[in-house]
């Protein structure tokens, strides 16, 4: 079935380096992907939304750029502070169904 | 406030016990879904629904059962609860539509002793 690959399982930079995440899909039909932050004992929060026809997504403190000829989206904290630490999790939509990547345990050190 | 709630927050059960899991969200939201997350395994589709009084099968639905009474609620029902349900269980709602993006609950911790 449709995949979405996600790495690296666990991530540990210092305050103030950045940290890349990346998703590969496998679905050519993904129309729309998400990127969610989960913290300790709480659920998904959603960070942002990529349409698959725009390829650079800048949020606060973070970079999304997706690249549709290899298929890889990836999330990029510009510079980590210890607040980011948290599970992150990429996410593609096709049809009806949403499949979620097994996250990245990202911890930032003071 | 928050959107999803979901109660109990957190539960031990026994082996061949009968658990409910209850959603309730106030986003007016037609579609509701049931995760449950597993380390190593990110967060498997359950069952979901897209409108009242009907529920459909996700991608893990064995030794589930759900329900969807009103748009607001949506539970998840372990008949015989066995020790590999133990898992976090998380609920979300959503708008139709590819661009939809899911509102999550904050998950219930299950223990099947």
């Amino acid at each position: 079935g449709e995949q979405v690959e996600q790495r690296p399982p666990h991530l540990s930079v210092r305050e103030g380096d950045s940290a890349v995440i990346i998703c590969t899909y496998t679905d050519p039909n993904s129309y729309y992907f998400f990127w969610y932050k989960q913290e300790p004992g709480a659920g998904l929060q959603l960070l942002m939304k990529v349409f698959s026809s725009t390829e650079i997504n800048e949020g606060q403190g973070f970079t999304v750029l997706l690249n549709k000829k290899d298929k890889q989206l990836s999330l990029n904290l510009t510079a980590a502070h210890p607040g980011d630490s948290a599970v992150y999790f990429c996410a593609g939509r096709s049809a009806y169904k949403v499949i979620f990547g097994k996250g990245t345990h990202l911890h930032v050190l003071p | 406030e928050a959107a999803v709630t979901q109660s109990p927050r957190s539960k031990v059960a026994v082996t061949g016990g009968k658990v409910t899991l209850s959603c309730h969200q106030t986003n007016n939201h037609d579609y509701m879904y049931w995760y449950r997350q597993d380390t190593g395994h990110g967060l498997r589709l359950i069952h979901y629904s897209y409108v009242a009084d009907s529920t459909e099968k996700g991608d893990i639905p064995d030794g589930y059962k759900a329900s969807r009474p009103s748009q607001e609620n949506f539970s998840l029902i372990l008949e015989l609860a066995s020790l590999s349900q133990t898992a976090v269980y998380f609920c979300a709602s959503s708008e139709g539509g590819y661009y939809a993006e899911q509102f999550f609950g904050p998950g219930t911790r299950l223990t099947v002793l």
